[in-house]
């Protein structure tokens, strides 16, 4: 069993609708990453997060620690939020702090 | 200026060249990173460099070999690749360490032929 596991693997939506990508970690943390990549591109850090609740634009990134889970959420889906979405968790303790990925979300949103 | 570079976008090389990655940031941080990308997989960290020293290597073979000549700019050199290390390389940085944001390069394509 992976340390940080997201679901789904892979998402279609259509246009506008609302999307939510689940992660659950098994590990002690410190804060939880989600990055975006798109096809053959770079990977863009959208949240760091240690507890509540983020908002950027039409993006939203929630964490409960207790619950170890956190979840992203778009809003009004548009198809250039078609990318691959990894959380990521920054492992707690040590000299340098590591990030444990998920397997990613692959999210292609339909015009 | 919140944006880490890497030079070449694309590189291809033969087994038995020498090649240089080269990542550069110019935020203060003092943390750097290589990870290597294969296809639909997540990355995976080859190496920590903390206060331009090298505080973590993940096992990785010798013909990959970093370099962080100064707080600003790290560099993979590469020698005797196997084409099995073809893979997206990705360099990171983040402020301090610990508990800190990665910012992370667009990567360089790396194809072994």
């Amino acid at each position: 069993k992976n340390e940080v596991e997201q679901s789904p693997q892979n998402l279609t939506a259509q246009e506008g609708e609302f999307i939510t990508i689940n992660c659950s970690y098994s590990v002690g943390i410190s804060a939880l990453h989600w990055l975006q990549q798109h096809p053959g591109g770079g990977i863009v850090s959208l949240f760091m997060l240690s507890s509540g609740k983020k908002k950027h634009g039409r993006l939203i990134a929630t964490i409960n620690i207790q619950e170890k889970h956190s979840s992203l959420h778009i809003t009004a889906s548009h198809p250039r939020d078609s990318a691959v979405y990894i959380c990521a968790a920054l492992s707690y303790g040590g000299a340098t702090n590591k990030l444990i990925f998920g397997t990613g979300t692959l999210l292609a949103v339909q015009p | 200026d919140t944006e880490v570079t890497q030079t070449p976008k694309h590189l291809v090389m033969g087994m038995t060249n020498k090649k240089s990655l080269k990542c550069e940031q110019h935020m203060g941080h003092r943390a750097m990173y290589w990870y290597k990308q294969k296809a639909k997989k997540p990355p995976e960290l080859m190496f920590v460099y903390s206060y331009e020293k090298l505080s973590i290597n993940e096992s990785v073979p010798s013909r990959f070999s970093p370099e962080c000549p100064n707080s600003s700019l790290l560099n993979l050199h590469l020698h005797a690749l196997q084409p099995e290390d073809s893979a997206l390389y990705l360099c990171a940085s983040s402020r301090f360490p610990r508990g800190q944001e990665q910012y992370f390069g667009p990567g360089t394509r790396l194809t072994v032929t």
